[in-house]
């Protein structure tokens, strides 16, 4: 059974830090990993899709990486933004039904 | 292109009543998910519809729970009766292809009193 974790479960950090959170799963027979973004009282929604062929991948600010053999992904984000703040949720694909686990997710806060 | 809509964005309700969702996915999305996110928690899932049928529900408590996708389009969620552990935000996703991104819906956040 795929088991995803996910650390630090909260962050703060000041504006302009550099960060990175990072995904942690049991099963490394994934088809993805895919970051999303969670606003309160919000759906998700999708930053960045990695395939199992993928090594990273790249949107503005963001950078997501993955180590298919080690089971771990780490998202970068740089210079953060106040608008940055919200709870950042990894998933992996698994499976010919595409099952998608999730892991707990890590809050941000970046403060002024 | 129209995100997932789902409604309703809230509902209050009695434990031991009833109450059902429902979910308009992004419009040729074959796949289709439903998924709990109780407080703090990831999501968890639910089931999933690739077109009408059943992919996977091995996770629904289907002794009060039950889901259905007619015409291989909208999808609706019941929990009849409702218990006060199933408050929780319910939400749908979709995608089209299996190496594609997931799309959420906003969700519906059930609270049983």
């Amino acid at each position: 059974k795929q088991e995803v974790t996910q650390i630090p479960a909260a962050l703060s950090v000041p504006e302009g830090e550099n960060l990175v959170l990072n995904c942690s799963f049991t099963d490394s027979a994934i088809y993805n990993l895919q970051w999303f973004r969670q606003d309160p009282g919000k759906g998700l929604t999708s930053l960045l899709l990695i395939q199992s062929s993928q090594r990273e991948q790249t949107s503005g600010r963001l950078n997501a990486s993955l180590d298919k053999s080690s089971g771990r992904s780490t998202l970068y984000i740089a210079a953060s933004q106040p608008g940055d703040s919200a709870t950042y949720l990894c998933a992996v694909t698994t499976g010919t039904a595409s099952k998608l686990t999730f892991g707990t997710g890590t809050r941000l806060q970046v403060t002024l | 292109e129209a995100g997932v809509a789902q409604s309703p964005r809230y509902k209050i309700i009695e434990k031991r009543q009833s109450v059902a969702f429902w979910c308009n996915p992004i419009s040729g999305h074959a796949t289709l998910y439903w998924y709990q996110q109780i407080l703090g928690q990831g999501p968890k899932l639910l089931i999933q519809f690739q077109n009408n049928g059943v992919v996977d529900d091995s996770q629904l408590p289907k002794d009060r729970f039950s889901a259905e996708r007619l015409k291989g389009v909208d999808s609706t969620l019941k929990i009849q009766p409702a218990k006060l552990e199933d408050s929780a935000v319910y939400l749908c996703a979709s995608k089209d292809l299996s190496n594609s991104p997931l799309h959420f819906g906003n969700g519906t956040r059930l609270t049983v009193t």
